[in-house]
């Protein structure tokens, strides 16, 4: 089981380019959910699914879209990259019961110069 | 709105003496609590939950939290610090009404062990 998958593990932007964060899971998980981590101010929830074909907004939004065409997917855009958005993003998926835990993959670390 | 507050930046403990990280929550009704854990350059792993019944909860690595209510408080315990405990602790919460599946997740704590 490869559980969350997370592609790239590492990229660099030049300011103004887009790019897509692809989030795997095989787990059959209903909830999906990006954060990005950043010094001192912990996980911050971007945008988050709780089923194939809806989204939903989370604390920090804005620049960001999400889609979530498939189950198992869950894909991050960044449609004009800034450096503010220089972090590691992390995906997350859990089951549709609210107490379950998620779980986690292991990270892309983003650099916008 | 749901927060969750990790008031500690940093703990330091000496291994073999008890750890206590803290977490204060604000949802409104009774929530789902969460710990994990972060080790250098991963992502978080699941360490134990609060869901309903006993206030204590044990999790993985001997690790323990009490829920308290009234002080809606979830703080990690662990009788005996060791130095591979050290890591970065997060504490998350989740409304369990209806339930968006909103996760939020505190600022984290770091927890240095020395020997």
């Amino acid at each position: 089981n490869a559980g969350v998958t997370q592609t790239p593990k590492f990229r660099v932007l030049k300011t103004g380019q887009s790019m897509t964060l692809l989030c795997a899971q095989d787990m059959n998980h209903e909830y999906m959910y990006w954060y990005r981590q950043d010094p001192g101010m912990g996980l911050r929830l971007i945008h988050y699914s709780v089923g194939e074909g809806t989204t939903a907004k989370g604390e920090v939004p804005d620049g960001y879209n999400v889609s979530r065409l498939k189950k198992q997917n869950f894909l991050l855009g960044l449609e004009s990259a800034a450096p503010s958005q220089t972090s590691v993003y992390f995906c997350a998926s859990c089951t549709g019961d609210g107490n379950t835990e998620a779980f986690f993959g292991q990270g892309t670390r983003l650099t916008v110069v | 709105a749901q927060s969750v507050a990790q008031p500690e930046d940093q703990v330091n403990v000496a291994e073999g003496n008890p750890l206590t990280v803290k977490c204060t929550y604000s949802v409104s009704g009774n929530p789902y609590l969460f710990w994990y854990v972060q080790y250098p350059n991963r992502g978080l792993q699941f360490l134990l939950k609060y869901i309903t019944g006993d206030n204590l909860v044990k999790g993985s690595y001997g690790f323990e939290a009490e829920f308290n209510k009234s002080q809606t408080s979830f703080h990690l315990k662990k009788p005996s610090a060791l130095v591979s405990d050290s890591a970065l602790y997060f504490c998350a919460v989740r409304d369990r009404r209806g339930s968006q599946g909103n996760l939020i997740f505190g600022k984290g704590t770091k927890l240095s062990v020395k020997p």
